[in-house]
């Protein structure tokens, strides 16, 4: 059975500083790797996709990356900005549905 | 070309009841799956439609149960309410060219919440 870890849970930085939240997982028989975004009372916004054959994707200012062997993904943030606190879910896909941790809770403070 | 559509966006039910949730997918895409989110923890997987058939489910009671229809839109019905059914309700769409593969990006809807009293 996938099990799929987020740490930490919460984290609070200042603006500005560049950031690596961690996402781990059990099971390294996986189709892809997914890193969403979760505002308050809101719907999951897809911000990258990694296929299992890739190492690594970008967009702007977010990079993450997967290391099937060892189980794990990073998401990398540079230059914070208010507007990116929100909560961070990493989603490992398997046959037929993503498995998810439960997050990581980010504030970035003025 | 629209995105994942969900409704209603709340409602209140009481134990017992039935709900009707439903869930627009993506313009192109033929799969439809559901989720369940309880408050602080990460989704968990209901179920998913293929081309109008069930095509995997999660842990979860047949009290469960849904529909695909036609028009790749999707229904996620849930009888006999209990407490712990209060929730965010989440449907996301896929393009899958092979029934049981999950290669593609899912794309979500915002979501439904239900509160059961």
């Amino acid at each position: 059975k996938q099990e799929v870890t987020q740490i930490p849970a919460a984290l609070s930085v200042p603006e500005g500083e560049n950031l690596v939240l961690n996402c781990s997982f059990t099971d390294s028989a996986i189709y892809n790797l997914q890193w969403f975004r979760q505002d308050p009372g809101k719907g999951l916004t897809s911000l990258l996709l990694i296929q299992s054959s890739q190492r690594e994707q970008t967009s702007g200012r977010l990079n993450a990356s997967l290391d099937k062997s060892s189980g794990r993904s990073t998401l990398y943030i540079a230059a914070s900005q208010p507007g990116d606190s929100a909560t961070y879910l990493c989603a490992v896909g398997g046959a037929q549905k993503l498995v998810f941790g439960q997050g990581t809770r980010l504030t970035i403070n003025p | 070309e629209t995105g994942v559509t969900q409704s209603p966006t709340h409602l209140i039910k009481t134990r017992g009841q039935q709900v009707t949730l439903r869930c627009s997918s993506q313009s192109g895409h033929n799969t439809v799956s559901w989720y369940q989110q309880a408050l602080g923890q990460g989704p968990q997987f209901i179920f998913q439609y293929y081309r109008e058939e069930e095509n995997g489910r999660g842990n979860f009671p047949p009290r469960f149960s849904g529909l695909q229809f036609p028009n790749y839109s999707s229904e996620l019905n849930v009888n006999a309410l209990l407490l712990g059914d209060s929730a965010l309700y989440l449907c996301a769409s896929s393009l899958d060219g092979l029934a049981g593969s999950n290669t593609g990006e899912l794309f979500f809807g915002e979501g439904s919440r239900l509160t059961v009293l």
